[in-house]
């Protein structure tokens, strides 16, 4: 079973709107961690934004939230007033447990278009 | 700000040669990584190193092999490569401090390998 499943390949979004990408998670470890990352045309992985199993409010990090429902096993990533420079590809990925393993999954990821 | 640097951005090689690439970080991580970067399959895990002359397989070792004799610099090693090695390989390092759960890998910009 994949432990990270995206299922949008691609989403063409008219600029300054919101943006929902969608991640859903398997795991049975009750401590971990879901992590987004940006992958621009250029190549390099960014880092955007990170949350733990056990926090109990929503990750934010400037134009980009986390809407996190632990029930039902989902991470996705908001990007608010969406901009030219969002068109990437987006990755979610996930950290099981909290010490002693440091690799991450990753989810086949979504690519972003933003129109003007 | 943490630096990995990969040794080449686009390298190109023929069936059979073995093939070296090189990462470097500067930040004093324990933690290296290589992931192999396909479309529509995302990241996969292929090994990483929690320590000096550590190493331990991810999800896709076959036909890798990896060298850690310094901290900071991590090989991937391909000792025959072959066409479905064509990739996009990419090489991450992390901290494994104490507060380290919530610490994002930080990644290299990647080496496009084409192997003809």
């Amino acid at each position: 079973a994949q432990k990270i499943t995206q299922t949008q390949p691609g989403m063409f979004v008219q600029e300054k709107e919101a943006v929902t990408l969608d991640c859903t998670y398997d795991t049975s470890d009750p401590s971990y961690g879901l992590f987004w990352y940006k992958q621009p045309s250029s190549g390099e992985m960014i880092f955007l934004i990170y949350q733990g199993s056990y926090d109990q409010q929503n990750a934010t990090e400037g134009r980009y939230s986390l809407n996190f429902q632990k029930a039902r096993k989902s991470a996705n990533l908001v990007i608010s007033a969406s901009q030219l420079g969002d068109s990437a590809m987006y990755f979610c990925a996930m950290r099981e447990g909290f010490f002693g393993n440091e690799k991450l999954t990753f989810g086949t990821g979504t690519r972003l278009t933003i129109i003007p | 700000d943490v630096k990995v640097t990969q040794s080449s951005r686009y390298l190109v090689k023929r069936t059979g040669e073995k093939v070296f690439l090189e990462c470097v970080q500067d930040m004093d991580h324990e933690n290296m990584f290589w992931y192999r970067q396909d479309p529509g399959l995302g990241l996969r895990l292929i090994y990483f190193s929690y320590d000096v002359k550590m190493k331990e397989k991810g999800d896709i070792p076959e036909g890798y092999s990896v060298s850690r004799e310094k901290k900071e610099r991590f090989s991937l090693i391909l000792e025959s490569a072959s066409t479905n090695q064509t990739s996009m390989y990419l090489c991450a390092s992390s901290t494994s401090d104490r507060v380290s759960y919530n610490s994002p890998l930080h990644f290299g910009n990647g080496t496009r390998l084409t192997v003809t």
